[in-house]
């Protein structure tokens, strides 16, 4: 067990619906991040939060948003979804810069999304 | 901009085996290099990291070591079980940036009895 959670394991939805991934970080972590996986992308950074702010950007769509709440949970927000949205989505946690483990970045179990 | 590269699987191999797992990666300066295992099912696990040229990670009878001069954190084990079936990630984090990591494609492994 990693200790960062995210919810909810599945979902299933329909195209052009809008949906909601939560992920809660290790404690004390102050970043988060997010990956997808997909079969023909593989596994890509989508956006990096920190103590709350937006701090980096990948292949995000513009479809896609992030947050980063005061209690350092964070959502993605996923609108208007297409199949090629389906895919397992990763969120990550890494300890403060200059901490014990600061390079390691510990993977919750995902949020496999399914858009039918 | 920053890339890993990882051997084309899948790999098969009988337990015992000995396993290699080519990465190679593409980056300016200094990255810290890692190997990610996704057992079926489930989330990403760190296995074994270096941060710089030389070191050596080593984790549950794997090993890989942070060669500069051939850009390369080949993954290796002695014997193989077939609890080591799995997919292998090489990932590398930037020195500079915020601390994305950037991933191969990974390597399916599957052992046999």
């Amino acid at each position: 067990d990693s200790g960062v959670t995210q919810t909810p394991k599945h979902l299933i939805t329909a195209t052009g619906q809008r949906v909601t991934l939560r992920c809660s970080p290790r404690s004390g972590d102050l970043s988060v991040y997010w990956y997808q996986q997909s079969l023909d992308q593989g596994l890509q950074f989508l956006i990096q939060y920190y103590n709350g702010e937006e701090r980096a950007k990948g292949n995000i769509l513009e479809r896609f948003s992030a947050q980063q709440f005061p209690d350092l949970h964070s959502e993605l927000n996923l609108s208007s979804l297409e199949l090629g949205d389906s895919a397992l989505y990763f969120c990550a946690s890494s300890p403060t810069p200059g901490g014990a483990g600061y390079n390691e970045q510990f993977f919750g179990p995902g949020t496999r999304l399914t858009v039918l | 901009g920053n890339s890993v590269t990882q051997m084309e699987g899948p790999v098969t191999l009988s337990e015992e085996a000995f396993l290699t797992i080519n990465c190679t990666y593409t980056a300016t300066g200094y990255p810290s290099l890692f190997w990610y295992v996704q057992y079926p099912g489930e989330g990403l696990q760190l296995l074994l990291k270096a941060t710089k040229a030389d070191d050596k990670g080593s984790n549950k009878g794997f090993e890989a070591t942070y060669r500069k001069e051939t850009t390369s954190f080949h993954l290796e084990k002695g014997s193989v079980q077939v609890s080591d079936s799995a997919v292998y990630f090489c990932a590398l984090r930037a020195p500079t940036g915020y601390g994305k990591l950037t991933f191969g494609q990974g390597t399916i492994l599957t052992v046999h009895p």
